[in-house]
């Protein structure tokens, strides 16, 4: 089957400190990984994608790295806030093309 | 602004009294998709749409419905609901080239509980 899973149900850090988040996949290598965040009851909002030609990506305070040879992604926020309190969720698209798989997503709690 | 719109927000019905949960969206995507959200599982896809007249089931179809007659509407019909349809559910849409390659936009969420 094709799998993307994120090791982390739960994340907390302090303010100011930079979280990580991992996703891992397994079986064929996926030509895109996407990053969402999710509050609570609401849609997922796209953040980054990267490529599996690119290492890394950067969005403000926000960085996505690909490792194809781990089968792994890292998400970073740096300087976290409070405000990035949420729940973030990795996906790829399966082989047919046709639908993104998510992974069950990491609470990331950051506390002032 | 480029949105998707799911309605109702909430919805609370019985068992068997059937429903239609309606997605629009207004960037001209080809692709729309549902997917239903349920603790411990994550999100799970119910059923997708490639174009205008193309529909093909997720990975949980059983009890569901959909149609695509025009390119901004995708309804989610629930023709007999039944308890275990209790669920947050999200309508998606996105570019077609290549799934994968851009992000969804979701739209905000239908919690629909049957009774």
């Amino acid at each position: 089957s094709q799998k993307i899973e994120q090791n982390s149900e739960a994340l907390n850090i302090q303010e100011g400190k930079t979280a990580t988040l991992t996703c891992n996949y397994t079986n064929y290598s996926p030509a895109y990984l996407q990053w969402y965040r999710q509050d609570p009851g609401r849609g997922p909002v796209f953040l980054l994608l990267i490529r599996e030609n690119e290492k890394e990506k950067r969005k403000e305070r926000l960085k996505v790295t690909f490792d194809t040879t781990l089968k792994q992604s890292l998400f970073h926020i740096t300087a976290s806030q409070p405000a990035d309190s949420a729940t973030y969720l990795c996906a790829r698209s399966n082989q047919a093309g046709t639908a993104l798989i998510f992974g069950k997503g990491t609470t990331l709690s950051v506390s002032s | 602004e480029a949105q998707v719109t799911q309605n109702p927000r909430y919805l609370i019905t019985v068992t068997g009294k059937k429903l239609t949960v309606t997605c629009s969206q207004n960037m001209n995507h080809e692709y729309m998709s549902w997917y239903r959200q349920d603790p411990g599982l994550g999100l799970r896809q119910i059923y997708y749409s490639m174009n205008v007249e193309v529909t093909d089931k997720g990975d949980v179809p059983e009890g569901y419905k959909v149609s695509r007659k025009e390119k901004r509407n995708f309804p989610l019909i629930l023709e007999s609901p039944s308890p275990n349809q209790t669920s947050l559910y999200f309508c998606a849409s996105s570019p077609r080239e290549g799934i994968g390659s851009y992000g969804y936009t979701f739209g905000s969420g239908t919690r629909l509980t049957v009774v």
